[in-house]
């Protein structure tokens, strides 16, 4: 079973509009993070945020929040403001365990703003 | 936030032949990995980089085929061996620690594109 599925293959959202790109997740463990990366066409990879399971409040990270959602196991991120630098690739990816272990991830959105 | 480099940036090889990778963090970090993601896919773990020790391979990776060094805490190696051009990919490395608030802060390099023709 996959561990973190992405179900939305593109998105496109206007500039100055919010946009949320789905994720959800497959895990027995109680204790585990989740991430979300930003890939542009350059092929790097960008840290945008990170979600604990024991985190009680959404995580933030200026333009970028994560609506957490445990019991249904989703972590969706919300992209507030979009901006044409926006446009990338989103991958989400989970971290299963207390302690620092490998990343699974899914296959991605690819998001497009246009003016 | 750790500042990764990764030399080559890219690099167009020869069916055959090896190409090493280097992968420096510019402060000491708890683990270190290496991905792949070949064209339109998403990231593959190859393996973890030990310090010190052999590195931990995930299913469907072999020492002989992807050696990874990692003699500091700083600093690691993956070659790439006797490559094909299913070997074609953007080679990532990876290091993780915990941030100041407690969260985990896990970032990558700015990835090596491998051609093999």
């Amino acid at each position: 079973a996959q561990k973190i599925t992405q179900t939305q293959p593109g998105m496109f959202v206007q500039e100055k509009e919010a946009v949320t790109l789905d994720c959800t997740y497959d895990t027995s463990d109680q204790s585990y993070g989740l991430f979300w990366y930003k890939q542009p066409s350059s092929g790097e990879m960008i840290f945008l945020i990170y979600q604990g399971s024991y985190d009680e409040q959404n995580a933030t990270e200026g333009r970028y929040s994560l609506n957490f959602q445990k019991a249904r196991k989703s972590a969706n991120l919300v992209i507030s403001a979009s901006q044409l630098g926006d446009s990338a690739m989103y991958f989400c990816a989970m971290r299963e365990g207390g302690s620092f272990q490998k990343l699974v991830f899914g296959t991605g959105t690819r998001l497009l703003v246009s003016p | 936030s750790a500042v990764i480099s990764q030399k080559p940036s890219r690099d167009i090889c020869q069916r055959g032949t090896s190409l090493t990778i280097q992968c420096q963090v510019d402060s000491q970090v708890t683990m270190m990995f290496w991905y792949r993601q070949q064209p339109g896919q998403s990231l593959t773990l190859i393996a973890t980089a030990n310090q010190g020790s052999e590195a931990t391979y995930e299913s469907g990776f072999v020492i002989d085929k992807f050696p990874i060094s990692r003699p500091n805490l700083t600093f690691s190696t993956l070659t790439v061996s006797n490559m094909s051009p299913e070997d074609s990919s953007i080679y990532l490395c990876s290091a993780g620690k915990f941030g100041l608030a407690g969260g985990q802060e896990q970032y990558f390099g700015p990835g090596t594109r491998l051609t093999v023709t």
